[in-house]
Order: structure tokens, then C-alpha cells, then sequence
């Protein structure tokens, strides 16, 4: 069964630094997408890609973030300089169509920022 | 968006119907309601989604009520891997992003 890839599964990182998480989605999938959870908190919405651009972030999404496709394969979020509240589980997803499917989640990376 | 209401944990017994209910009381015509579980911190992993007719597929069945104001999730055969958190989900045709709660969290007792 395709699945939707993430690595690293941990990162640590130390706060200000600059990380990059790295996603492939379902090789014939359209649209991408962020998700992040803070522990115990509620999976929430960051970014969705499509054509090479972005077609709707959230408020969470600012300008520390951005997200990339560099090739046919692979799709970023990087954060510039990160926090200590940037610690949390993210969740990269891709769906073949654009509206109204199945969202196909990858496990996630945990990011720990110290 | 629409919201919704779930319970916040239920027990359920192994090799028994799971019926996991949604309240989504506000939810307009052009809304889908879904369905994602997390099992630990894993990714939300897709179940099932519909709009006005039942659906069932491989893993589930969607009960949506006629004013479609409540749905019910129905796992036929629970097993100790269907303990997790459960999310229903409603979001409006042409939306991608998916709106996650609190969820039900559901554990299948042997």
C-alpha cells in the first residue's frame, strides 16, 4: 500500500536554529499538506500546497515558516528560527484530488527544541 | 466550519460492534462528515467519509441520519488494534483542511 514517508522521525534541535522536515508524498498525489500536535494538544492544520504554491495556511503559518517542493518527490516545511513552543509532532499529508478525499498521513517527525 | 461533539472515551468489548456517535447539529448541505482515528502519536490514519447516504467500506460503516444532524461510526468487529483516538469530521465540499478536535478516545477491552 503507498504510503506518505517522513524523515527524520526525531529531530533536536536547538532554539533559534533553522530545521527542515522532510516529506514524500504518494507519488501521483496533487496536494500536500502540514499538520502539526503539540503533546496533548489537538492535531492542527499549518499549510496546504498545490501547483507549486500555497493555497491556504493558517494563522500558526507565519513567516518563520515556508514549505517547498525542491523536486518531483520531496516536500518541506522548514522553520527559520525556531522555539521552544515550535516542539511537537508534524504531520506531512498528501491527497490525489483536491477536494472531498482521503487524506493520506505519514507518521510524523517529533521535534524537540531545547 | 460546522462543529462537532463526540463523547470524550468509551470502553468497547473485543469481537463487538463498536458504535462510536457524532453530533454535528449545525452542519449545512454541502458538508461531508469524516472520519480519522490516531492510533498513540502515530499519523491520523482515513476511515471513511459520506454526505447524505450510509456508506461502509473495508474497515467501517457510516450511519448518517436523515437531517443528517448525527452520524455513528460502526467498527463490526473491534479488535485490541482499534483502540485509539477517533475524529469526526465535518468540512465543506471544496475544503482541505481538515479540522481535527478533541476526538473520542476509544479503547477496546479484551
Amino acid at each position: 500500500e503507498p504510503e506518505v514517508t517522513q524523515t527524520p522521525s526525531h529531530q533536536v534541535t536547538q532554539m533559534g536554529q533553522e530545521v527542515i522536515l522532510r516529506c514524500v508524498p504518494i507519488s501521483n498525489h496533487l496536494y500536500f499538506y502540514w499538520y502539526r500536535q503539540i503533546l496533548g494538544q489537538k492535531v492542527e492544520f499549518l499549510v496546504s500546497f498545490y501547483n507549486n504554491e500555497i493555497s491556504e495556511k493558517s494563522e500558526i503559518f507565519d513567516d518563520q515558516f515556508s514549505v517547498e517542493r525542491p523536486d518531483g518527490s520531496n516536500f518541506t516545511l522548514k522553520i527559520r528560527s525556531t522555539k521552544l513552543e515550535d516542539s511537537a509532532m508534524y504531520f506531512c499529508a498528501s491527497t490525489a484530488e483536491g477536494v472531498n478525499t482521503e487524506a493520506f498521513f505519514g507518521q510524523g517527525t517529533r521535534l524537540t527544541v531545547v | 466550519d460546522a462543529k462537532t461533539t463526540q463523547p470524550t472515551s468509551m470502553d468497547c468489548a473485543e469481537g463487538r460492534a463498536a458504535n462510536l456517535p457524532c453530533n454535528h447539529s449545525t452542519i449545512s448541505g454541502n458538508e461531508y462528515v469524516y472520519w480519522y482515528r490516531q492510533i498513540h502519536s502515530q499519523g491520523p490514519q482515513y476511515i471513511i467519509h459520506g454526505l447524505k447516504n450510509n456508506e461502509t467500506n473495508e474497515m467501517a460503516s457510516l450511519i448518517i441520519t436523515e437531517d443528517r444532524k448525527s452520524s455513528t461510526l460502526i467498527l463490526p468487529h473491534a479488535t485490541l488494534r482499534d483502540t485509539a483516538v477517533y475524529y469526526c469530521i465535518v468540512s465543506p465540499y471544496g475544503n482541505n483542511r481538515l479540522a481535527f478536535g478533541k476526538g473520542n478516545q476509544v479503547v477496546v477491552i479484551p
